[in-house]
């Protein structure tokens, strides 16, 4: 089984500081991807990465950085946090190149204070 | 770019009664389009897709309608049961080398009353 882990499930920062959101998938996969999930408005693409060190904007990077050092290892930076990226930030990885099928991890809870 | 639009955004049915979760998307390059369905405390899983040269797909339970001139599609379950409540998102994508991005819809949460 495809196994996509997310290094905290919750997490509580202060406004300013620099987060750390780190993904890990198990199955040699070249494509990662970085999600936030808010009511109302689904998931939403910040950043994805179809291999090492390349990374390409999704459709809400504004405020994030990622990297991707190791084809298994794909993180996402809050550079400065801000209040109104507290959200749900769901990581995924895909290799299938008929179906493109992600493989989600549980997601992290992130509140910005 | 692509833009997917899902209703409704609740859905309640009494168990063993049909559901059906409508997508509209605005691209007309789109030719993939799966479902994926997200557990509590889970991350979302995919549970059908179809390509737009097939009009519909069935796996046991649910089934997925593509009306490509329309430009929607949708998810049906059959004889819902309680593990179907669920959030259910829908997808579109221009699926050429397999590492196209996927634009999501709004989700559903579907809950099955007993």
């Amino acid at each position: 089984d495809v196994k996509v882990t997310q290094s905290s499930r919750y997490l509580v920062k202060r406004t300013g500081e620099k987060v750390f959101l780190e993904c890990v998938q198990d199955m040699d996969h070249e494509n990662m991807f970085w999600y936030r999930q808010d009511p109302g408005l689904g998931l939403r693409l910040i950043y994805f990465s179809y291999d090492v060190k390349m990374k390409e904007k999704g459709d809400i990077p504004e405020g994030y950085s990622v990297s991707r050092e190791k084809k298994e290892r794909f993180s996402l930076i809050l550079e400065s946090a801000s209040t109104n990226q507290t959200s749900m930030y769901l990581c995924a990885s895909s290799q299938d190149k008929v179906t493109n099928e992600q493989f989600f991890g549980p997601g992290t809870r992130l509140t910005v204070l | 770019g692509e833009n997917v639009e899902q209703h409704p955004s609740t859905l309640s049915v009494q168990e063993g009664d049909s559901a059906v979760i409508k997508c509209t998307y605005s691209d007309s390059a789109s030719n993939y389009f799966p479902w994926y369905k997200q557990e509590l405390g889970k991350g979302p899983q995919l549970i059908i897709d179809i390509r737009s040269n097939v009009g519909e797909k069935k796996d046991q339970r649910i089934a997925v309608t593509l009306n490509k001139t329309a430009k929607h599609f949708s998810l049906h379950i059959t004889e819902t049961q309680p593990e179907d409540s669920a959030v259910y998102f829908c997808a579109a994508s221009q699926l050429n080398f397999g590492n196209e991005k996927l634009t999501f819809g709004t989700g559903t949460r579907l809950t099955i009353i007993p």
